[in-house]
């Protein structure tokens, strides 16, 4: 039982490349959801799914696409990455009905 | 949409005194309040919840109230240790939907 994965933990990329941030989870829960962390702006909320083919949009969505087409994974597509995407990415997965929410080890992402 | 603010944003205390934390939420429908202790470099780690339907909650020197009506919660930690130097984030949400965090409070403990 490997709980919440996340790759990769560290990428740089270019202003306009894409690429694709993972989150993996072997607990079959059903709610997962993405969060970007910035320095004095907390855990803010990205997308979240409560569960396979269900997708919504958190506070910041802009400029991130997802997709939750198994229960298992929940990946954060960013299309054309800009400087103000730099952030560390958190994933998390909630265990059933107690809304106790756990969180991935985090990808942290630099867009020079 | 639920809005949480929290305060203070740092906090400072020496070893063994006790340090409190406020957080306030906008939505009334919110039922679940839990608080995450994060280390540098390191996830956020859950401490302690607590429900709409309980007022106080304890675990060893950690306890979380909820005052419903005024919409506010804290988090209360005794007797405090320089391990329990670390960022906390209180978190609002309604049962089932996202969690909404607080910007963070850095706490230090001096010895």
């Amino acid at each position: 039982n490997a709980g919440v994965t996340q790759t990769p933990k560290f990428q740089v990329l270019k202003t306009g490349q894409s690429m694709t941030l993972q989150c993996a989870q072997d607990m079959n829960h059903e709610y997962m959801s993405w969060y970007r962390q910035d320095p004095g702006m907390g855990l803010r909320l990205i997308h979240y799914s409560v569960g396979a083919g269900i997708t919504d949009q958190g506070e910041v969505p802009n400029g991130y696409n997802v997709s939750r087409s198994t229960t298992e994974d929940f990946p954060l597509r960013l299309l054309s990455a800009a400087p103000s995407q730099t952030s560390v990415y958190f994933c998390a997965t909630q265990i059933g009905d107690t809304d106790t929410q756990y969180f991935g080890p985090g990808t942290r992402l630099t867009v020079l | 949409g639920e809005n949480v603010e929290q305060h203070p944003s740092t906090l400072s205390v020496q070893e063994g005194d006790s340090a409190v934390i406020k957080c306030t939420y906008s939505d009334s429908a919110s039922n679940y309040f839990p608080w995450y202790k994060q280390e540098l470099g390191k996830r956020p780690q859950l401490i302690i919840d607590i429900r709409s339907n309980v007022g106080e909650k304890k675990d060893q020197r950690i306890a979380v109230t909820l005052n419903k009506t005024a919409k506010h919660f804290s988090l209360h930690i005794t007797e405090t240790q320089p391990e329990d130097s670390a960022v906390y984030f209180c978190a609002a949400s309604f049962s089932g939907t996202a969690l909404i965090f607080g910007k963070g409070t850095t706490l230090s403990v001096s010895s």
